[in-house]
């Protein structure tokens, strides 16, 4: 598709289960982010990746938190022994570029992923 | 740090009334400003930006201008329609923190015919 993609749509965990989110961004993007969103807020910025390095992780709220881009495509998000406050949908974006410190490439946002942890 | 404030919804209009939806930030330097828009079932898209002062963004007939001396990047449109009905999210990235976009809570619209 042309668009970016996010599997699995829907997640529900038990708490403590480890869950693994995925995300296809569009073809040939350089940039590809992770933000978080909790019910009724905007999404939290969580990690930024350029090509397959991951350039920035500031906003990952633990270390039970993981993300990873090995061939600079395809990226996934783990969660490790969820927690309810973990429940938020789990949002993918791409942008062409590569980011700086100016950047104002478009990035573009999957559907999300919506992870319940029960 | 950088934060985005914006007006609180659900705002409910009939279908050809104007619209504005505030949004004030806090950041150093000079951010890039951004519109967003979340349809229903959709992923957040892109609506508008400003790069600087005194930009004007615009699109579809939405335009939000980059305010510096008041802080602000108010999106308006002059006639709204049943099909903009979505959640509005304003976003700033910093000129010296690259790579993270920094969101508003959003604002939901409801035009009615």
């Amino acid at each position: 598709g042309a668009g970016v993609s996010q599997s699995p749509r829907y997640k529900v965990a038990k708490r403590g289960q480890d869950v693994a989110l995925r995300c296809d961004p569009i073809s040939g993007h350089v940039s590809l982010f992770w933000y978080q969103q909790a019910l009724g807020q905007g999404p939290e910025f969580l990690t930024y990746f350029q090509n397959e390095a991951q350039l920035d992780k500031s906003g990952l709220p633990s270390d039970r938190f993981f993300a990873e881009r090995p061939e600079g495509s395809v990226s996934t998000l783990k969660i490790q022994r969820t927690q309810q406050e973990d429940s938020a949908v789990y949002l993918c974006a791409s942008s062409l570029k590569g980011e700086t410190g100016r950047g104002t490439s478009e990035a573009f946002f999957g559907q999300g992923t919506r992870l319940t942890v029960v | 740090g950088n934060s985005v404030t914006q007006m609180e919804g659900p705002v409910t209009l009939s279908e050809e009334a104007f619209l504005t939806i505030n949004c004030t930030y806090t950041a150093t330097g000079y951010p890039s400003l951004f519109w967003y828009v979340q349809y229903p079932g959709e992923g957040l898209q892109l609506l508008l930006k400003a790069t600087k002062a005194d930009d004007k963004g615009s699109n579809k007939g939405f335009e939000a201008t980059y305010r510096k001396e008041t802080t602000s990047f108010h999106l308006e449109k002059g006639s709204v329609q049943v099909s903009d009905s979505a959640v509005y999210f304003c976003a700033l990235r910093g000129s010296n923190s690259g790579y993270a976009l920094n969101f508003g809570k959003g604002t939901s619209l409801l035009v009615t015919p």
